[in-house]
């Protein structure tokens, strides 16, 4: 099973701010890694896949980048819609597995 | 516009099993070759996948479940189905059918199942 681990647990950060989340593979993914957003009571809802191709209707505040074993999430210009957990998810093999998670909130 | 929809019991009893219908409207089942799966979250952690299954129904499940859980697929109704037995208070969960797409990242989902395992 390949294990998924992020960084850092929590981001306290300011509306306007920017950031960087980060993913690594226990073992070389290629670009087959997708990242998701899920605001409190919501379920998550998909960013990006493969890496850095942003889904339909993903706003082009959130890029992502990698490939191999590691991964980054960046959002500029945070906007009060984007506070919340954000987890990456590996498709390589089977088990699909996600990482913990990284909270987004409020400074 | 494609949407999921969970459906079933809210409360189990501890040993028994949980049963779960995704519904799936604004396209078919049947169409492409995608993977149609379950993920679980115990309230406030983190995502789990449990299982997929195909059209034609190809399963493939996550080995720490495998001999507890079964998915099925229901063409002519549009729908899947969870079923997991001998549950006890860990598989409290919300549970998510979602589609998985082309490469198996989970494009849509559905809006979540709350399933409480009371002893």
């Amino acid at each position: 099973e390949i294990v998924m681990t992020q960084s850092p647990a929590t981001l306290s950060v300011s509306p306007g701010e920017g950031v960087t989340l980060s993913c690594r593979a226990s073992q070389n993914i290629k670009d087959n890694l997708s990242w998701y957003h899920q605001g409190p009571g919501q379920a998550p809802r998909l960013l990006i896949h493969d890496a850095s191709t942003r889904d339909t209707g993903i706003p082009a505040r959130f890029s992502g980048s990698g490939s191999g074993t590691e991964f980054t999430l960046t959002i500029i210009g945070l906007q009060s819609e984007d506070f919340g957990v954000y987890y990456c998810q590996q498709y390589e093999n089977w088990p699909l597995t996600f990482g913990q998670g990284t909270r987004l909130e409020l400074k | 516009q494609m949407q999921l929809q969970e459906s079933g019991p809210g409360l189990v009893k501890s040993s028994e099993t949980l049963s779960l219908i995704c519904t799936v409207s604004g396209g078919s089942i049947s169409r492409g070759s995608h993977y149609w799966g379950w993920v679980r979250q115990p309230p406030g952690k983190g995502l789990e996948w449990i299982g997929a299954i195909t059209y034609s129904g190809s399963t493939f499940y996550n080995p720490s479940l495998k001999s507890r859980v079964s998915i099925s697929v229901d063409t002519s109704n549009n729908q899947f189905s969870l079923k997991m037995i001998s549950v006890t208070a860990t598989d409290t969960s919300v549970y998510y059918c979602a589609r998985l797409d082309y490469s198996n990242y989970f494009g849509y989902w559905g809006q979540g199942a709350l399933v409480t395992v009371s002893s």
